[in-house]
C-alpha cells in the first residue's frame, strides 16, 4: 500500500525567504507524485506533478519539486515566499488507478 | 463552468438523517473520485468510478456510505443514518485520462449535529 509522510505539521517563514516542504513516500512501483495547495474553505489546487522524466519539476506560482528515488522524497521548494503563499500544502502519491494517498499536510504561515 | 462542481457547499443535518452530496465532474472526464477530509483522519480516498467499470469502493468507511454515478457523469454520495464522526469536508475530483492530474471541486462541508 502506498503512503506519504509530511514530517512538518507547521512552518513559519518570513516573506521573501525561501521555503522547503518535505515529503517522503512509500510505494512499490514508480510513483506518480503530486503537490496540492489548499486555502481555507477552498478545494485542492494542483501545484505540480511528477510522472516520469526530468526529476526537477516546475509548477505554478514559482514552486518546484525534486523527485529523489534513492531517498523516496519529493520535496517542494520556492525561492522567495509571498504572503499569498500562506496555505496548507499536501503531498500525494497515486497508484495505477490514480487513487491519491495524501500526507497529513503542512500549514505554512508567512510573516511580514 | 469549466471546473468540478459540488453541491451543496455546506450541509448541516441532525444525527440519524440521510444526506446526499452531489458532484458534477468536468465534461468529458471519465474518472471520478470521492475523498473525505476530516480533522482526525486527514484526506482519505472513499470511492472511484472509471467509465462503465464497477466502482472501487475500497475506501468507504461503512455500509452507511454509498455512491452512484449516473450516465457516466454526475455522481451522488449518500450517507445513511449519519453519525457525528461523518462530519467532514467531502471532496470530489475528476480525471480526463491517465497522465493528467485530478481536478478537485471546492467540497461539501458536512456538519452532523
Amino acid at each position: 500500500a502506498q503512503s506519504v509522510t509530511q514530517p512538518d505539521i507547521h512552518i513559519t517563514v518570513s516573506e521573501g525567504a525561501s521555503l522547503e516542504l518535505r515529503c517522503n513516500y512509500s510505494y512499490g512501483a514508480t510513483p506518480y507524485l503530486f503537490w496540492y495547495v489548499q486555502s481555507p474553505g477552498q478545494g485542492l489546487q494542483l501545484l505540480l506533478k511528477y510522472f516520469s522524466g526530468d526529476t526537477l519539476v516546475q509548477g505554478i506560482k514559482g514552486f518546484e519539486a525534486e523527485f529523489k528515488r534513492s531517498q523516496s522524497s519529493f520535496n517542494l521548494r520556492k525561492p522567495s515566499v509571498h504572503w499569498s503563499d500562506a496555505a496548507e500544502y499536501f503531498c500525494a502519491v497515486a497508484n495505477n488507478d490514480y487513487k491519491l494517498s495524501f500526507g497529513a499536510g503542512t500549514t505554512v504561515t508567512v510573516r511580514a | 463552468g469549466a471546473g468540478v462542481s459540488q453541491s451543496p457547499s455546506n450541509k448541516v443535518t441532525e444525527k440519524g438523517k440521510d444526506v446526499e452530496l452531489r458532484c458534477d465532474p468536468i465534461s468529458g472526464h471519465t474518472a471520478l473520485y470521492w475523498y473525505r477530509q476530516s480533522l482526525g483522519q486527514g484526506l482519505e480516498f472513499l470511492i472511484y468510478f472509471q467509465g462503465n467499470s464497477a466502482p472501487d469502493k475500497s475506501g468507504l468507511p461503512s455500509d452507511r456510505f454509498s455512491a452512484e454515478r449516473t450516465g457516466g457523469s454526475v455522481s451522488t454520495l449518500t450517507i445513511q443514518r449519519t453519525q457525528q464522526e461523518d462530519s467532514a469536508v467531502y471532496l470530489c475530483a475528476s480525471l480526463l485520462t491517465r497522465g493528467q492530474p485530478q481536478h478537485f471541486g471546492d467540497g461539501t462541508r458536512l456538519s452532523i449535529l
